[in-house]
């Protein structure tokens, strides 16, 4: 069965600090993983990633994927505020058909 | 570009009826959408994927026959909630895939509210 699995489920921090989020995946013709920033409404997309090794980055956040230990990161630096959300973690196939969501960090960024 | 919208974003609606909800994808065409739902301070659970044109896909506990799934186009999906019950309120998000590269976008959700 397919799953993907996000830790710490819950983190607090305070602003300034840089956060290292950790999705593992067991997934079956896997083809993307993408990461997803939810705050009061519907997941905005962060990254998407297909290939080990290449990091991503928009301003402070970065992520990376390793394929051959099924796991990625995304990492927030100098956090602030504005990065308090549920960071939800979802796996592709490879026939874009598919998603698995992970249940998401839940990060709260205090002033 | 990839912008998918959700009508209506709050609806609410008394127990016994029904409510149909859209999805749209504004700017692309959407070979497969997905409509989840999610719960209070929960990760978002799929509830079916529907490709254009044929049925809908439902994952396992998803009644079919109360959570009805159009797919009408490659631009439209529906979800009709049948027969709604207060424990039908929810937030229902879509999302909206292309064959090419295989990313969600998803709408803004709608907040349905039984009473």
């Amino acid at each position: 069965e397919d799953k993907v699995v996000q830790s710490p489920l819950s983190l607090v921090v305070h602003e300034g600090d840089t956060v290292t989020l950790n999705c593992s995946y067991e997934v079956t013709n896997f083809r993307s993983l993408l990461w997803y920033k939810q705050e009061k409404k519907a997941p905005t997309f962060l990254f998407m990633l297909t290939s080990s090794g290449i990091e991503k980055k928009s301003g402070r956040l970065s992520s990376i994927l390793d394929k051959k230990e099924l796991f990625s990161i995304l990492n927030i630096t100098a956090t602030q505020t504005g990065d308090s959300a549920i960071y939800l973690c979802a796996v592709g196939d490879n026939y874009g058909q598919n998603f698995v969501f992970g249940p998401g960090t839940r990060l709260s960024v205090l002033p | 570009g990839a912008v998918v919208s959700q009508h209506p974003s709050r609806v609410i609606c008394k127990s016994g009826t029904s409510v149909k909800i859209e999805c749209r994808s504004l700017d692309f065409q959407a070979t497969t959408m997905f409509w989840y739902r999610q719960f209070p301070k929960q990760s978002l659970m799929l509830m079916a994927t529907s490709n254009e044109g044929s049925k809908a896909t439902y994952e396992q506990g998803v009644e079919k026959d109360k959570f009805l799934i159009n797919h009408a186009s490659l631009t439209l999906s529906t979800l009709t909630v049948t027969s709604a019950h207060p424990e039908d309120s929810s937030f229902y998000i879509c999302s909206a895939s292309r064959t090419s590269p295989y990313e969600q976008y998803f709408g803004p959700g709608t907040r349905l509210t039984v009473t």
